[in-house]
């Protein structure tokens, strides 16, 4: 497995306003996501974070609204932009660790209220 | 395109007793499978995976979970529930690229 950081832990914020999310893992992973479970909910996969190239946005997500950064093999950002109450959620960053890896490691989660 | 079914949206279960959560799944292809925990305020933690082989798999925590392909099943289960158990579980199937789609979630619920 993976040990995975991300930051802030939790924010709140002001509608209008942005917010960059940190997703650090502690060693080289091929592949990182970015999910949203929003109140209540199950996790919805926003994008495909790719090291060195524009990410892969899911249905219904777009690079204006949740722009993403993957500059190495162990970081990633997102953003949420110009947020709005509906924005609230759980945003969770996970990993594959490696080539011959089947399982997603999560972490910690950020919980965002936009007020 | 792949999708799991979680019928319950809560179990409740008494604390000794044996638990099952129920996940049902559709796929294209041989499925992999995986169940994970969220406890309150944390992010998911992965519990037990099928990909291939026994089609009982064994996990973490004393959890284990059956693979049913006939029903297409993949029920996770306890054999003597904690409290320490109570906790939001997730079933997901792996779709293409290594996404994971997830099922609608199970509270469990353990009383003492």
């Amino acid at each position: 497995s993976a040990v995975i950081s991300q930051k802030p832990s939790r924010d709140i914020c002001q509608r209008g306003t942005s917010l960059t999310i940190q997703c650090q893992v502690d060693s080289q992973v091929t592949m990182m996501f970015w999910y949203r479970q929003q109140p209540g909910q199950s996790l919805t996969l926003i994008a495909t974070a790719n090291q060195g190239s524009e990410a892969t946005y899911e249905s219904g997500f777009v690079i204006d609204k949740f722009p993403i950064s993957r500059p190495n093999l162990t970081f990633s950002t997102l953003t949420v932009s110009n947020m709005s109450p509906e924005d609230s959620s759980i945003y969770l960053c996970s990993v594959v660790p490696g080539l011959g890896s089947d399982t997603q490691y999560f972490g910690p989660g950020t919980r965002l209220t936009v007020l | 395109a792949q999708s799991v079914a979680q019928p319950e949206d809560q179990v409740n279960v008494a604390e000794g007793n044996p638990l099952t959560v129920k996940c049902t799944y559709s796929v294209s292809g041989n499925p992999y499978l995986f169940w994970y925990v969220q406890y309150p305020n944390r992010g998911l933690q992965f519990l037990l995976k099928y990909i291939t082989g026994d089609n009982l798999v064994k996990g973490s925590y004393g959890f284990e979970a059956e693979f049913n392909k006939s029903q297409t099943s993949f029920h996770l289960k306890k054999p003597s529930a904690l409290v320490s158990d109570s906790a939001l579980y997730f079933c997901a199937v792996k779709g293409g690229f290594q996404k994971l789609v997830f099922g609608t979630g199970t509270r469990l619920l353990v009383s003492p």
